[in-house]
């Protein structure tokens, strides 16, 4: 299993662009990568997830280097709602026998 | 749109009791998971399951616990003989499975333990 790594915790502002890099050194080939959002106490609620290059929907960006060994999370024009911590999660999705798990994830603060 | 659902909400419970908490996935999904958060800690993968069998289980899984799907609908997960350390935040998921590799995990909203 691909471990992750992740910055604890990042300050900022609204209506700035918050970049959260996670490191997955060891991934596999069938891996894909996963962000999701937890808000306290609620279930984490997926956000985006990629294979390689870039992936961008209507609430973020991620990108994903030719070697998969990293990947960073963008969220363009935080707002303070979007104070949150955010796991990335890096495994085989929807067969049999996988363990999809999360790692120590990023706190984010966005200040007025 | 279709959710996850977990019931209790919040469970108080003394120690020594045996605890079950109920899921029901979104209707059409395959794969179904277990997760729990300590207050302040991060998200455990504790078991998923497919195809009515346990197919990965964390250490954190052992003899205390059991999952099971008894009519197609409900997902559960039995705590034996509850401890202190078990007080958390107990995570029901599911994924569609459906067009092989990708999808999203969907979460419920969680059901509280606390034992005292």
């Amino acid at each position: 299993l691909a471990k992750t790594t992740q910055p604890i915790s990042m300050d900022s502002y609204e209506g700035q662009e918050v970049n959260i890099t996670c490191s997955h050194n060891n991934i596999a080939t069938n891996d894909y990568i996963t962000w999701y959002q937890q808000f306290p106490s609620q279930g984490p609620r997926f956000i985006i997830q990629g294979y390689k290059t870039k992936v961008t929907n209507e609430v973020a960006s991620l990108f994903i280097p030719a070697d998969r060994k990293s990947s960073t999370l963008s969220l363009p024009r935080v707002s303070l709602s979007d104070t949150a911590v955010y796991y990335c999660l890096v495994g085989e999705v929807g067969t049999a026998g996988n363990k999809l798990t999360f790692g120590g994830g990023t706190r984010v603060l966005v200040k007025p | 749109e279709p959710e996850v659902t977990q019931t209790p909400s919040h469970q108080v419970t003394q120690m020594g009791q045996e605890v079950i908490l109920r899921c029901v996935p979104i209707s059409n999904h395959l794969y179904f998971y277990w997760y729990r958060q300590i207050l302040g800690q991060k998200v455990e993968f504790l078991v998923s399951f497919y195809n009515n069998e346990i197919s990965e289980k964390s250490e954190i899984f052992d003899d205390q616990f059991s999952v099971e799907r008894p009519d197609g609908s409900n997902f559960t997960l039995k705590i034996r003989s509850t401890k202190l350390e078990d007080s958390a935040m107990y995570f029901c998921a599911s994924i569609p499975g459906t067009g092989g590799v990708t999808g999203e995990l969907f979460f419920g909203e969680g059901s509280r333990l606390t034992v005292l």
